[in-house]
């Protein structure tokens, strides 16, 4: 089965730079997923990973590492419409093709 | 529009009765998928339709959930029987084999309540 966990919440401040993490145990690795889901709105792709390694873009940043079942994103200069929930997301190579596993999300709150 | 449209938006029914929710993928994407996802859960893997293939139902809780689609167009997911549990946000997601890493896009949902 997949087990994929991260922190339930987390608080910030404007500005500042915030670390969510994801661990994950799962048969047959094939990549990762960060999604942001605003409330009441669709989750949107953020960022993939599947080899070692950090991935920028702009404001965000992904790192994955597969021998320790461990992922991250890193966000600067937060703003206040950061504040949202931070999917963490997982594909299997011997799943459905294009089939992901969630972990449960991590709330961002920001403050000013 | 250029994205993931679901309906309805929200919906309200009495347990027992069932319940049909559509939706409109990315035209284009041959790869369709429903999700569940209740208050405070990450999201719940129901079905995924990829072209002509036969559709991975795995996910599917139980028979009174099933789904269709035709082709590469709209699905709809049919909740028989509802009961209280079913209460969740229902979000379909569609994806196409050609684009960059494949990343599925996301309808805003169907808000289903079960009273």
């Amino acid at each position: 089965g997949q087990n994929i966990d991260q922190p339930t919440e987390m608080t910030a401040t404007e500005g500042a730079i915030v670390q969510i993490n994801c661990t994950y145990q799962t048969s047959g690795f094939n990549g990762l997923f960060w999604y942001q889901q605003h409330a009441g709105e669709a989750p949107t792709f953020l960022s993939y990973n599947v080899l070692d390694g950090l991935e920028e873009k702009g404001r965000f940043s992904s790192f994955l590492s597969r021998s320790k079942g461990y992922s991250y994103l890193l966000l600067k200069e937060l703003q206040m419409k950061d504040s949202a929930s931070y999917l963490c997301a997982v594909i299997n190579r011997g799943s459905t093709l294009g089939r992901l596993y969630f972990g449960r999300g991590t709330q961002l709150t920001v403050w000013p | 529009g250029a994205g993931v449209s679901q309906s309805p938006s929200n919906k309200v029914t009495e347990k027992g009765k069932d319940v049909e929710l559509r939706c409109d993928p990315i035209s284009g994407h041959t790869a369709l998928y429903w999700y569940r996802q209740r208050l405070g859960q990450g999201l719940e893997f129901l079905i995924y339709f990829q072209g002509n293939s036969a559709p991975d139902k795995s996910g599917l809780p139980s028979d009174r959930f099933s789904a269709e689609r035709t082709g590469e167009s709209v699905s709809t997911l049919t909740i028989q029987r509802t009961q209280q549990e079913d209460s969740a946000v229902y979000l379909c997601a569609s994806s196409s084999l050609l684009e960059e890493n494949q990343p599925q896009h996301f309808g805003d949902g169907t808000r289903l309540s079960i009273l």
